[in-house]
């Protein structure tokens, strides 16, 4: 069965703290991507990544970064957590490079709350 | 990139029909989706359609694309509480790693 694990279900963290959340697919996937979803507003692209050590910026990169060292990983890291990040992270994995049929496996997500 | 929009709210009575509707931008878009997020749960994709087509159907589900109004609809038949969930239609371009998602549409079904 196909997995996409987030280490951390909940955090709670103060402002100014740098935080990691921890992504692991099992399904040998070439794209890992980090979303974050606030109500009325879906799901928004911080950053993804189509190979290892490769990245770019999603739509709202800013007050982000990412780390994917190894194809089955890919951290997000907030350098300086503010409260307006408070936010559920999710993260997904795809195979296909090019779209595909584009199916995007999730995590179940990473409830930050940041004080 | 896409813009995707769709209505935040649905309720629906048990056993009968959902509709979720879905616009987008882009018409270089060649391929939708409809996922399904169950509460406390990731995103799970429920189907998806090509541009080529004009529908698609799954058992309970039809979905309905109009390429010239860049409309997309989910149809749920013989709706059931276990349908109760927030939908996300997601589009991407065919050389687009990268969906994009609209708001949800969170689908009440009451008894």
């Amino acid at each position: 069965d196909v997995k996409v694990t987030q280490s951390s279900r909940y955090l709670v963290k103060r402002t100014g703290e740098k935080v990691f959340l921890e992504c692991v697919q099992d399904m040998d996937h070439e794209n890992m991507f980090w979303y974050r979803q606030d109500p009325g507003l879906g799901l928004r692209l911080i950053y993804f990544s189509y190979d290892v050590k490769m990245k770019e910026k999603g739509d709202i990169p800013e007050g982000y970064s990412v780390s994917r060292e190894k194809k089955e990983r890919f951290s997000l890291i907030l350098e300086s957590a503010s409260t307006n990040q408070t936010s559920m992270y999710l993260c997904a994995s795809s195979l296909s490079a090019h779209g595909g049929t584009g199916e995007l496996f999730f995590g179940e997500g990473s409830r930050l709350t940041v004080l | 990139g896409e813009d995707v929009e769709q209505s935040l709210f649905l309720s629906v009575r048990e056993g009968d029909s959902s509709v979720i509707n879905c616009t987008y931008t882009d018409s270089s878009s060649t391929y939708l989706y409809w996922y399904k997020q169950e509460p406390g749960a990731g995103l799970q994709l429920l189907t998806y359609i090509f541009s080529n087509m004009d529908m698609k159907q799954d058992q309970r589900l039809t979905v309905l694309l109009n390429k010239k109004d860049k409309h997309l609809s989910l149809r749920i038949a013989d709706t059931q509480t276990g349908d109760s969930a927030i939908y996300f239609c997601a589009g991407a371009s065919s050389n687009d790693y990268k969906l994009s998602f609209g708001a949800g549409t969170t689908v009440t079904v009451r008894a």
